[in-house]
């Protein structure tokens, strides 16, 4: 299957800073990519769908300026946590999939983020 | 909205035992239907999915799923287990949500597999 790799897979930071997580489409042109956060011992929750070239479609109860999603190219989206909190300690998980929703999503290896 | 419900959060078995996890989900409306396994530090791969036709559906690795309308249910089997199959399953359901307007894909909270050798 087509690969999608996520920077960084760990990343630690202190209470107030922003954080950047990258999602890219190695050998595919990823029309669409979506976010999702995944709590211990749960399911994946989806946070945001992006369109290439357009604002992110966001989940209910997703604040949109905190969680930052930016996807300006058919191979890259970045999700921005602003102003991270520890409550936002998470796995972060981008999708991509190329074409409409009949085609497969396939998943990023994850981004584990810690808020100290 | 939709929603997914798999039955059993950890199942462990020996090796060469049969395997069924259950997936329920709720909808009315038409779903695309998939099983998804996250090996342990590994991303989340497509095992199977179902979309129309034959509600049997043959995945990799031996695995297969039948969608049973009538029940809501579209249960993951496989005859014979390996040690190798220890991993994460997420059952998924792609509807069209009625407040976004937008298919998304909805995932069950996971069953760990453990295969003893």
């Amino acid at each position: 299957g087509a690969v999608v790799s996520q920077h960084p897979s760990r990343v630690i930071c202190k209470s107030g800073t922003s954080v950047k997580i990258e999602c890219r489409s190695l050998d595919f042109q990823a029309t669409t990519m979506f976010w999702y956060r995944q709590f211990p011992k749960k399911s994946l929750m989806l946070m945001a769908t992006s369109n290439e070239g357009s604002k992110a479609t966001y989940e209910q109860g997703v604040e949109k300026d905190k969680f930052l999603i930016n996807h300006a190219s058919l191979t890259l989206s970045t999700l921005t946590v602003t102003s991270a909190h520890p409550e936002d300690s998470s796995f972060y998980i981008c999708s991509a999939r190329a074409g409409g929703r009949y085609n497969e999503q396939f998943f990023g290896p994850g981004t584990r983020l810690t808020v100290l | 909205a939709q929603s997914v419900s798999q039955h059993n959060h950890h199942v462990i078995l020996s090796e060469a035992a049969s395997l069924e996890l259950g997936c329920n989900y709720s909808y009315g409306g038409t779903v695309n239907l998939f099983w998804y396994v996250q090996y342990p530090g590994q991303h989340l791969q497509l095992l199977l999915k179902y979309f129309s036709g034959d509600p049997l559906v043959k995945g990799i690795k031996g695995f297969e799923a039948e969608f049973i309308k009538s029940k809501f249910s579209f249960n993951l089997r496989k005859p014979s287990v390996q040690w190798s199959d220890t991993a994460e399953y997420f059952c998924a359901v792609n509807a069209r949500d009625s407040g976004a307007g937008s298919y998304q894909l909805t995932f069950g909270k996971g069953t760990k597999l453990s295969v003893i050798p």
